[in-house]
């Protein structure tokens, strides 16, 4: 089946610092892949929508500037959070599909970011 | 936009017994609900999805009920287990892949 790859599954960072997540299609190319967010015990918030080749999409009320999306290639999507602040610790997680309408989306294991 | 509501939010079951979570949505213009398990520390599994075309679909223990006129969808899981323990999400789409999450639901399985 379908394997999406997150990497790292863990990080803690300093204030001010910046963090890069990766989510890797390991065996179908993704033209979409999604990221969320995700605070303990609640559901997942999806952030914003990563489009391979263009920019990408954010939710309202998510700073597009303190989290950089870069899609470079059909299997690989980067979440950058820029200066950390202890807020912004959480599980991050992506998603991806093999991009027809509807086909079953498969999440990462997940980042969980401890800012300190 | 799509609102998915889930309950219960929390479900503790026998070892054996079934366990049934429902889920409703609010654009029925949404075709696509796929059902997923989270457990501690990892990132949500697909285990079973149905479309709007269908009104049930079965997977060894788990199916999922669809009806439509009512927007309203159900997971069931048969002769429950402890692995069975975990979150379970439902979820729904329309056009564009996105997927709008219910709040979940803790299921603990009790040996």
């Amino acid at each position: 089946g379908a394997v999406v790859s997150q990497h790292p599954s863990w990080v803690i960072c300093k204030s001010g610092t910046s963090v890069k997540i990766e989510c890797r299609s390991l065996d179908f190319q993704a033209t979409t892949m999604f990221w969320y967010r995700q605070f303990p015990k609640q559901s997942l918030m999806l952030m914003a929508t990563s489009n391979e080749g263009s920019k990408a999409t954010y939710e309202q009320g998510v700073e597009k500037d303190k989290f950089l999306i870069n899609h470079a290639s059909l299997t690989l999507s980067t979440l950058t959070v820029t200066s950390a602040h202890p807020e912004d610790s959480s599980f991050y997680i992506c998603s991806a599909g093999r991009g027809a309408i509807n086909s079953p989306l498969h999440f990462g294991n997940g980042t969980r970011l401890t800012v300190t | 936009g799509e609102n998915v509501e889930q309950h219960p939010s929390t479900l503790s079951v026998q070892e054996g017994d079934s366990a049934v979570i429902k889920c409703t949505y609010s654009d029925s213009a949404s075709n696509y609900f796929p059902w997923y398990k989270q457990e501690l520390g990892k990132g949500p599994q697909l285990i079973i999805d149905i479309r709007s075309n269908v009104g049930e679909k079965k997977d060894q223990r788990i199916a999922v009920t669809l009806n439509k006129t009512a927007k309203h969808f159900s997971l069931h899981i048969t002769e429950t287990q402890p692995e069975d323990s975990a979150v379970y999400f439902c979820a729904a789409s329309g056009a564009g892949n996105m997927l709008t999450f219910g709040g979940g639901t803790r299921l603990m399985v009790k040996p």
